[in-house]
């Protein structure tokens, strides 16, 4: 299966600063990629759709300007999260789908956030 | 994507075989079953998955009822390393930009 490498695992960041997380398709080039936020005993929430070579596409209630994504390689997604507030701290995760016929996912190891 | 509905959490007693079970009694023809699940702290792990027929891999085993309105991911002897988050996922299959939806997921806890 694919290889999904997230970076960095674990991020402490102070109130109004802002976060990068990678996100790289290590085997396997993804036009598509998708982000998740999971926060503590709850399921992974969707956030977007990121797309090669254009826009992202934002699930409801998710604010544009807060989650930038970027996707400007087949093998490269970023979030960033802009001037971080507490109550964005969370468990961040990407994912790939590979097969084209049967359309497995496989998901980084998570970036841990935490803002202070 | 359909709904699924699974239990909140299950035991199961080490080296015995864990059930858990999913219903998703809305599911579409063009909708596959996927299981994943999720170790504390960790993204979540490809399982398995089927359309109509029972697939068996090395991790597990997938039993789909005939009207395709539940299934069942069996683990075939759990270890206390299969404790985790598990998840039943109906999606349409095959492309790469169909969204994967969470539910809320099994808990199995496995005993020693």
């Amino acid at each position: 299966g694919a290889v999904v490498s997230q970076h960095p695992s674990r991020v402490i960041c102070k109130s109004g600063t802002s976060v990068k997380i990678e996100c790289r398709s290590l085997d396997f080039q993804a036009t598509t990629m998708f982000w998740y936020r999971q926060f503590p005993k709850k399921s992974l929430m969707l956030m977007a759709t990121s797309n090669e070579g254009s826009k992202a596409t934002y699930e409801q209630g998710v604010e544009k300007d807060k989650f930038l994504i970027n996707h400007a390689s087949l093998t490269l997604s970023t979030l960033t999260v802009t001037s971080a507030h507490p109550e964005d701290s969370s468990f961040y995760i990407c994912s790939v789908v590979q097969g084209r016929r049967t359309g497995e996912a496989f998901f980084g190891q998570g970036t841990r956030l935490t803002v202070v | 994507d359909a709904k699924t509905t699974q239990p909140p959490s299950m035991d199961c007693a080490e080296g015995r075989a864990a059930n858990l079970p999913c219903n998703h009694s809305t599911i579409s023809g063009n909708e596959y079953v996927y299981w994943y699940r999720q170790i504390h702290s960790q993204g979540p792990q490809y399982i398995i998955h089927g359309l109509k027929n029972n697939e068996t891999n090395e991790m597990a085993s997938l039993i789909i009822t005939e009207d395709r309105k539940s299934s069942t991911l069996i683990l075939p002897h759990a270890t206390l390393r299969d404790t985790a988050v598990y998840y039943c996922i109906v999606r349409v299959g095959g492309g790469a930009t169909n969204k994967l939806i969470f539910g809320t997921g099994t808990l199995l806890a496995v005993q020693p």
